[in-house]
C-alpha cells in the first residue's frame, strides 16, 4: 500500500490561503489521492479527489505533481470553520489507510 | 438526504459486556466498513463487507464481530474478548470496493467508552 507523509500541524490566519502538503512518493500508477478532513469527533468529511490532473472544487483545490509523488491541497480563504485534522489518503481499492494527518488551526 | 446513521453517539460499557453499534445507510451503497480510532492517530480496519451475507477481518478484527443480513446495515458488536475497546467507531461505505474512483462516506461516530 502506499503511504503518505504530512507535516503534523500548521497555523493559517483567516482569510489567507492554506497550502497543505502531503508526500506520497509509493503511490502507484492506478491509486487516487484523496483528501478528508474530521473535525473533532465527529465522522471524516470529503474534500476533493484525483488521479493526475489538478482539481478544484467549491471547497478546495488539489495540485498533483506530474510525478504524482506529492500533491497540496489548497483552502482559498480559510474560515475558522475549518480548523480540523486534514488527512490525505491514497487509495486504490477498499483498503483505506489514515495516518495521523495535519492538524490545522485556523487563527482570526 | 442520504447517507449514514451511526448510534448511539455516545455509549458506556461495563468490562465483560458486549455492545452493539448500529450503523444504517440508505445510499444503496454495496460495500460497508467498520474502522476503529484512537486518540491522535489514524483510522484502523476492523472489518469490511463486499455485500450482503459476506464479511472479511480487517487489521483489527480480534475481539469484534458484524453481520450483513441486509444491505442497508453493519452493525458492529464489541465483545469482552476486546481488551482495549475504549475508542471511537467510525463506519463508512462506498459504491462498491472500488473505492479509488468513488470515495467512501463516513458516519459521525460512537464514541465507546468502558466503565
Amino acid at each position: 500500500d502506499a503511504k503518505t507523509t504530512q507535516p503534523p500541524s500548521m497555523d493559517c490566519a483567516e482569510g489567507r490561503a492554506a497550502n497543505l502538503p502531503c508526500n506520497h512518493s509509493t503511490i502507484s500508477g492506478n491509486e487516487y489521492v484523496y483528501w478528508y478532513r474530521q473535525i473533532h469527533s465527529q465522522g471524516p468529511q470529503y474534500i476533493i479527489h484525483g488521479l493526475k490532473n489538478n482539481e478544484t472544487n467549491e471547497m478546495a483545490s488539489l495540485i498533483i505533481t506530474e510525478d504524482r509523488k506529492s500533491s497540496t491541497l489548497i483552502l482559498p480563504h480559510a474560515t475558522l470553520r475549518d480548523t480540523a485534522v486534514y488527512y490525505c489518503i491514497v487509495i486504490n481499492d477498499y483498503k483505506l489507510s489514515f495516518g495521523a494527518g495535519t492538524t490545522v488551526t485556523v487563527r482570526a | 438526504d442520504g447517507g449514514i446513521t451511526q448510534s448511539p453517539k455516545y455509549l458506556f460499557r461495563k468490562e465483560g459486556q458486549n455492545v452493539t453499534l448500529s450503523c444504517e445507510q440508505n445510499l444503496n451503497h454495496d460495500a460497508m466498513y467498520w474502522y476503529r480510532q484512537d486518540p491522535g492517530q489514524g483510522l484502523r480496519l476492523i472489518y469490511y463487507s463486499q455485500i450482503v451475507n459476506d464479511f472479511q477481518k480487517g487489521d483489527i478484527a480480534e475481539g469484534y464481530s458484524v453481520s450483513r443480513e441486509k444491505k442497508e446495515s453493519f452493525p458492529l458488536t464489541v465483545t469482552s474478548a476486546q481488551k482495549n475497546p475504549t475508542a471511537f467507531y467510525l463506519c463508512a461505505s462506498s459504491i462498491d470496493l472500488s473505492a479509488g474512483v468513488n470515495g467512501y462516506t463516513f458516519g459521525s461516530g460512537t464514541r465507546l467508552t468502558v466503565v
